[in-house]
């Protein structure tokens, strides 16, 4: 099975500090994604990657930024952590999508 | 866009009720159609898929039915248990700028007791 790993369970951090969510899969997969999950709103994109060294925006990118500098990993970035960015994120891969993606575990991040 | 509409939830019910939870959706083209399963504290699981119209996707006794005439998919357990209390996410695949992404509705949670 294609595992997805989520570097961090739970992270708390402060406001202002810069946060490097990491996710790494196994399986060769060409498209990796950041989704954040929020009660009553459900999944929203942030951003997503097609190949390395390539992004894009998903619906809502703003105070976020990616890295995706190995086939294997794609990072999110929170440049300035701010309260409202305090969430459950949830990274997935997929080769083609029409059969599905394969999601990770979750980080729950709180920023203080 | 693409979008997907999902009834709010809770949903409460006792153990071997049956379940429908239901999905419809908005999409250009031919998407696929999948339900995905997600535990307390846990990421999301796919739970079953269908890739085409009329397509029937199966697990763990939850069946949906790909229904393109009234853009559906409903997610059917003929016996619950209380192991299956979780949030289930109906979701599409989607074109996105010319990629193709997933579009999720907002989740129903279902809450089964014993």
């Amino acid at each position: 099975d294609v595992k997805v790993t989520q570097s961090s369970r739970y992270l708390v951090k402060r406001t202002g500090e810069k946060v490097f969510l990491e996710c790494v899969q196994d399986m060769d997969h060409e498209n990796m994604f950041w989704y954040r999950q929020d009660p009553g709103l459900g999944l929203r994109l942030i951003y997503f990657s097609y190949d390395v060294k390539m992004k894009e925006k998903g619906d809502i990118p703003e105070g976020y930024s990616v890295s995706r500098e190995k086939k294997e990993r794609f990072s999110l970035i929170l440049e300035s952590a701010s309260t409202n960015q305090t969430s459950m994120y949830l990274c997935a891969s997929t080769q083609t999508g029409r059969y599905g993606y394969t999601f990770g575990s979750g980080t729950r991040l709180t920023v203080v | 866009g693409d979008s997907v509409t999902q009834m709010e939830g809770p949903v409460t019910l006792s153990e071997e009720a049956f379940l429908t939870i239901n999905c419809t959706y908005t999409a250009t083209g031919y998407p696929s159609l999948f339900w995905y399963v997600q535990y307390p504290g846990e990421g999301l699981q796919l739970l079953l898929k269908a890739t085409k119209a009329d397509d029937k996707g199966s697990n763990k006794g939850f069946e949906a039915t790909y229904r393109k005439e009234t853009t559906s998919f409903h997610l059917e357990k003929g016996s619950v248990q209380v192991s299956d209390s979780a949030v289930y996410f109906c979701a599409l695949t989607s074109s996105f700028g010319g990629y193709s992404t997933l579009t999720f509705g907002k989740g129903t949670m279902l809450l089964v007791s014993p």
